[in-house]
């Protein structure tokens, strides 16, 4: 079965610090990962993903088969960046349904 | 923001009653979900459609039903079975096709059973 952990429900710094959101999963493929965001008052949206490799916001994440961890990380929070975060994997067989982490508060205090 | 829509925003539920919350796209996508939302359990499958006419369980169907008549629209019924109702809900909608396909989500519908 697939499984995504999330360990920190909160997670708060200080602006300009930087910034780990860590993600764990169990999958027994090959998944694709991906992390989203929820900004107060805003849907739901795609923030990336592990395929493209590209960074977003200053955010990057590296998926570590090893470990099987997808950690979102950005060198300087800025408060903007405060909000949920979920980290998503999807197996590459079959019907590509999401299975979420319960989330990570992220709170950047200026 | 158009995409997709949800409706409506708030909803209040009398105990023992079924409530039916719309999902609606306009992105011409095949695969439609309802998700449910609790504070510290993430996002949890109610049902999907991969297609028109299709639809499937997901992780916690029990006290919910689905209809995919058109492709543009993906309703939820809650039914007076569903133990703990009170919850957030968000529908999202994805392409068929290419890897790695992201799911676009609706505003959501917020339920309260009174």
């Amino acid at each position: 079965a697939q499984r995504v952990t999330q360990p920190e429900k909160l997670l708060s710094v200080f602006k300009g610090a930087p910034v780990e959101l860590k993600c764990n999963y169990s999958y027994s493929g090959s998944p694709e990962l991906f992390w989203y965001v929820q900004y107060s008052r805003q849907r739901l949206q795609l923030l990336l993903r592990h395929i493209s490799r590209e960074s977003i916001k200053g955010f990057t994440a590296d998926l570590n088969k090893g470990e099987t961890s997808f950690h979102l990380k950005k060198p300087f929070a800025q408060e903007e960046d405060s909000a949920m975060y979920y980290c998503a994997l999807m197996r590459n067989t079959g019907f590509q349904k999401l299975v979420f982490g319960t989330g990570t508060r992220l709170l950047v205090s200026p | 923001d158009g995409g997709i829509t949800q409706s409506p925003k708030y909803l209040f539920r009398k105990e023992g009653q079924n409530v039916t919350l719309s999902c609606e796209q306009n992105l011409n996508h095949d695969a439609m979900y309802w998700y449910r939302q609790d504070p510290g359990q993430g996002l949890r499958l109610i049902y999907y459609s991969q297609i028109v006419n299709d639809f499937q369980k997901g992780d916690i169907a029990e006290g919910y039903s689905v209809s995919r008549e058109k492709k543009e629209s993906f309703p939820l019924t809650v039914t007076s079975a569903q133990k703990n109702p009170t919850a957030f809900y968000l529908c999202a909608s994805s392409g068929r096709t290419g890897g790695g396909n992201e799911q676009f989500f609706g505003p959501g519908t917020r339920l309260t059973v009174l």
